[in-house]
């Protein structure tokens, strides 16, 4: 079983809308999260951390639910410029970080 | 300010060779990871280095090896390539005793034949 499960997608939604996704991972020891974006043939780059609290950054939201062992990210009013890939992150200590496969997103005109 | 530089870019190797790749830090990071990518595939965390000893390692055969040297610089070295080697192979560093997250290089794309 990987460690971290995501749904690949593709979510193909029109500029404006919402999209929500989520994934899970199996290690209850996982200590930090995190969503990173990452475009095609690029190097993966930080979108938020994500905390027990809920956080959001900007039209971004993500949740951490620990009892079930899952993290979502909201995305309100999209904008073309958020098609990408993006990337659910659980990690044990610092260091080594467990990627999901990654959930595609591509907003249309 | 420079990030995470990574080289080369491109590589295509023949099954059985063997590969170097290296990555310098972002300024003040001193620990080093390196990931690999392979197509439709999240990255895999390989090992991480810090003063210039490997500090944790995941699921990779000893062909796998890394170094860093003492400017924090690091190398992933990769023998006996095999086919499934192919992949996008990523540096990340941080600066060991804050809490930021891993800064991402743009990576080697490299192609065993």
């Amino acid at each position: 079983r990987k460690e971290v499960e995501q749904d690949p997608g593709p979510f193909n939604v029109p500029e404006g809308a919402t999209v929500a996704f989520n994934c899970t991972y199996s290690n209850s020891a996982s200590q930090s999260f995190f969503w990173y974006r990452q475009d095609c043939r690029k190097e993966p780059k930080l979108l938020m951390s994500v905390y027990s609290s809920g956080n959001e950054d900007g039209r971004f939201t993500a949740q951490l639910n620990r009892a079930s062992q899952y993290i979502s990210l909201l995305i309100r009013d999209s904008k073309l410029s958020d098609s990408a890939t993006y990337l659910c992150v659980a990690a044990y200590n610092d260091y080594k970080l467990s990627f999901g496969a990654g959930t595609t997103v591509t907003v249309r005109a | 300010d420079a990030g995470v530089t990574q080289s080369p870019t491109h590589l295509i190797k023949t099954r059985g060779q063997q590969v170097t790749l290296r990555c310098s830090p972002k300024s003040g990071h001193d620990t080093v990871s390196w990931y690999q990518q392979a197509l439709g595939q999240g990255p895999q965390f390989i090992f991480q280095y810090y003063e210039e000893e490997e500090r944790q390692r995941g699921n990779f055969p000893d062909r796998f090896s890394g170094h860093q040297f003492p400017n924090y610089s690091s190398e992933l070295n990769v023998n006996a390539l095999l086919l499934g080697d192919s992949a996008l192979y990523l540096c990340a560093t941080r600066y060991f005793r804050d809490n930021s997250p891993l800064h991402f290089g743009n990576g080697t794309r490299l192609t065993v034949t």
